[in-house]
């Protein structure tokens, strides 16, 4: 079965600081999808990045960015100059293409930012 | 608005009553799925609904649990008999299709219904 795993329960930084949050993941299919979803107080899960495992390049979406190591099957999230606003629950999740399609989740990581 | 939308936004039930859950999807987005939150934990799928296919009810805890949904638009979850271990939030998404692959297969979350059975 396929598992994603966030070592980090909680993490905190001060503001303007970079955060990396790790995930890895275990898979044997070659077609999938991997997420990072942030989960603020107020409980809307938003989609933070994306990435195609077919895709070397590792993505990258403002301030987020995410270090794709296919091989070793991690996909951490990197946060630089962060903000108050930042903190929030962030889960990781991969996508099966090839099977059944299920979104698998992480525990998640709960980040604080201080001012 | 645009995006997923869910009502109520709470609900507190006592022990043993039915409740109904209502998600708004995207408009246009024909895959929509139902996702259980307990507190301080991940998402545990419940079920999806792509078009008009079959259900895949697969994550559906107790068959006190059910879900429909009228065509590609609203979908409601009922759980009967609640129980205390219901509590938690309860999440919906959509998302263009499952099938289609590329960005049709990012899901976009509504903000949840709070579930508390006393």
């Amino acid at each position: 079965a396929q598992t994603v795993t966030q070592s980090q329960p909680e993490m905190s930084v001060q503001e303007a600081e970079t955060v990396t949050l790790s995930c890895t993941y275990d898979t044997s299919e070659s077609n999938y999808y991997l997420f990072w979803y942030k989960q603020p107080p107020s409980r809307q899960m938003i989609l933070v990045i994306r990435q195609e495992a077919y895709k070397q390049q590792n993505a990258t979406e403002n301030r987020f960015s995410v270090n794709f190591q296919k091989a070793a099957k991690s996909f951490s999230l990197k946060i630089s100059d962060s903000q108050l606003g930042d903190t929030a629950m962030y889960f990781c999740a991969s996508l099966n293409m090839d099977s059944n399609y299920q979104l698998i989740w992480g525990a998640g990581t709960k980040l604080i930012i201080k001012p | 608005g645009a995006g997923v939308s869910q009502s109520p936004s709470n609900k507190v039930t006592e022990k043993g009553k039915d409740v109904e859950l209502r998600c708004d999807p995207i408009s246009g987005h024909t895959a929509l799925y139902w996702y259980r939150q307990r507190l301080g934990q991940g998402l545990e799928f419940l079920i999806y609904f792509q078009g008009n296919s079959a259900p895949d009810k697969s994550g559906l805890p107790s068959d006190r649990f059910s879900a429909e949904r009228t065509g590609e638009s609203v979908s409601t979850l009922t759980i009967q008999r609640t129980q205390q271990e219901d509590s938690a939030v309860y999440l919906c998404a959509s998302s263009l299709s499952r099938l289609a692959g590329g960005q049709e297969e990012t899901q976009y979350f509504g903000p949840g219904t709070r579930l508390l059975v006393l």
